[in-house]
């Protein structure tokens, strides 16, 4: 069974276009994450919610928007996408309590912005 | 804010000890965890430390000194399959729980 599970693993897309990735992640967990990574591997958080409640915005740019239909989904919509968007995105769940956040990933979705 | 150090790469021998430092400045400490990552992968938890002292886990241990800001992760009986990166975390309490990792050490072991 997969925990947490991330759509579509690669996308490829053109500048200016609007591009969504999906999230779920079936642990039973309260807390979800948007992470990104680039291409020098640093691992910077952006967005969590929990249970479908924004609780942190870490200076994303507004074309960037997290979509929390329940807390089972955490999804990544892109407006207007540019080229140093691209980059691994990680969705990520955790218990979501005051101690011992273990962060349980997702296996990442490759974009590129051509 | 949040300041994390690791050194950015390191070079052991198969069957060889390697520890992996990381030194953090942080308000409101809430723990902090190692994870590996390995080449197009997503990282995957290693170890968790709260408390003062050494955790040990199989091969793995790590260490905190929370009254020095620092950590380390230990692998003993290198295997080549250990080559990867290593994350350093520190959560913190701000209002809400908030992650932030370190850039990653990359290890790579060779026979």
């Amino acid at each position: 069974d997969t925990a947490v599970s991330q759509t579509p693993k690669y996308l490829v897309t053109q500048m200016g276009n609007d591009k969504s990735i999906k999230c779920e992640q079936n642990l039973g967990h309260d807390t979800m994450y948007w992470y990104k990574q680039d291409s020098k591997k640093f691992l910077k958080i952006m967005f969590s919610y929990n249970n479908k409640e924004l609780i942190i915005n870490e200076t994303v740019p507004n074309r960037f928007s997290p979509k929390s239909p329940d807390k089972a989904h955490l999804n990544l919509h892109i407006n207007s996408l540019e080229l140093g968007d691209s980059a691994v995105y990680f969705c990520a769940s955790s218990q979501g309590g005051v101690w011992d956040n273990e962060q349980f990933f997702g296996p990442g979705t490759r974009l590129t912005v051509l | 804010g949040q300041n994390i150090d690791q050194p950015t790469e390191m070079t052991a021998t198969e069957g060889a000890i390697v520890q992996i430092n990381c030194t953090y400045q942080t308000s409101g400490f809430n723990g902090l965890f190692w994870y590996q990552q390995h080449a197009g992968e997503a990282p995957t938890f290693l170890s968790y430390n709260v408390l003062d002292g050494l955790e040990e886990k199989g091969r793995f241990s790590s260490f905190l000194s929370r009254s020095k800001g620092y950590s380390y992760l230990l692998l003993k009986e290198l295997q080549m399959k250990d080559s990867a990166s290593y994350l350093c975390a520190v959560g913190r309490i701000g209002g809400s729980y908030i992650p932030t990792f370190g850039r990653g050490t990359s290890l790579i072991v060779h026979p």
